[in-house]
């Protein structure tokens, strides 16, 4: 199974700040790499597929980079509607699509 | 408008049963790989089952396998998912999730629409 693992899990940071989450595969997943955002009490919402490309309808704030084991998402410029928790996932192996840990961005 | 809405939730006892539905609306429900999703109060996401288009192959979480069964209804546009055998572990919210695809193999996969979810807890 491939495990996912992110840091940090948890981060404070101000409006304009420009935020780095990271994820971390057990193994090479080439780009098959997806980021989500989940606010309190709603469901996932898509931000970055293959690991590099912005979902129609996000801020451009938001990028993706990374391949292999070691990926990245980067907030420029982080917005008050941005607070919220991230999960990185995997689509290399469809036989489990594992999510990691989850990053909470909270207001300093 | 593109939409999922989950049903089925409830309270139920340890080892008992429960069935939940999500109902697809606004796209080609039959073109459409499913998954369903859970997340434990106050955990993460944790993957739970996939499904294709016709409802031939399926593919479950470890945690789940032989206990849970993932199935869709097409000329109904619903997805289901057969819980049995019920533990507390299995306390969750349970979302339903649409599979879209890009890259020249069409194979770079992930989870474009998401349902509101619907609880699922399991105590006696």
């Amino acid at each position: 199974d491939i495990q996912m693992t992110q840091s940090p899990s948890s981060l404070s940071a101000s409006v304009g700040d420009r935020v780095t989450i990271t994820c971390r595969a057990s193994q090479s997943i080439s780009s098959y790499l997806n980021w989500y955002q989940q606010k309190p009490g709603k469901a996932p919402k898509l931000l970055i597929y293959a690991a590099s490309s912005l979902q129609s309808g996000v801020p451009s704030r938001f990028s993706g980079s990374g391949s292999g084991t070691d990926f990245t998402l980067t907030i420029s410029s982080l917005q008050p509607e941005d607070f919220a928790t991230y999960y990185c996932q995997q689509s290399y192996s469809t036989l489990g699509f594992t999510f990691g840990p989850g990053t909470k961005v909270d207001i300093k | 408008e593109v939409q999922l809405v989950e049903s089925g939730g409830g309270l139920v006892q340890p080892g008992g049963s429960l069935r939940l539905s999500c109902a697809a609306s606004g796209f080609t429900f039959s073109s459409y790989w499913m998954h369903w999703v859970r997340q434990a109060p106050g955990k993460g996401l944790v993957w739970v089952s996939r499904i294709n288009s016709d409802g031939s192959s399926t593919s479950y979480a470890d945690s789940v396998k032989g206990r849970f069964t993932i199935s869709r209804d097409n000329a109904k546009n619903t997805l289901y998912l057969q819980m049995n055998s019920l533990r507390a572990e299995d306390t969750a919210v349970y979302y339903c999730a649409r599979e879209d695809a890009v890259g020249p193999k069409a194979d770079y996969y992930y989870m474009d629409v998401w349902g509101k979810g619907t609880t699922v807890t399991v105590s006696s």
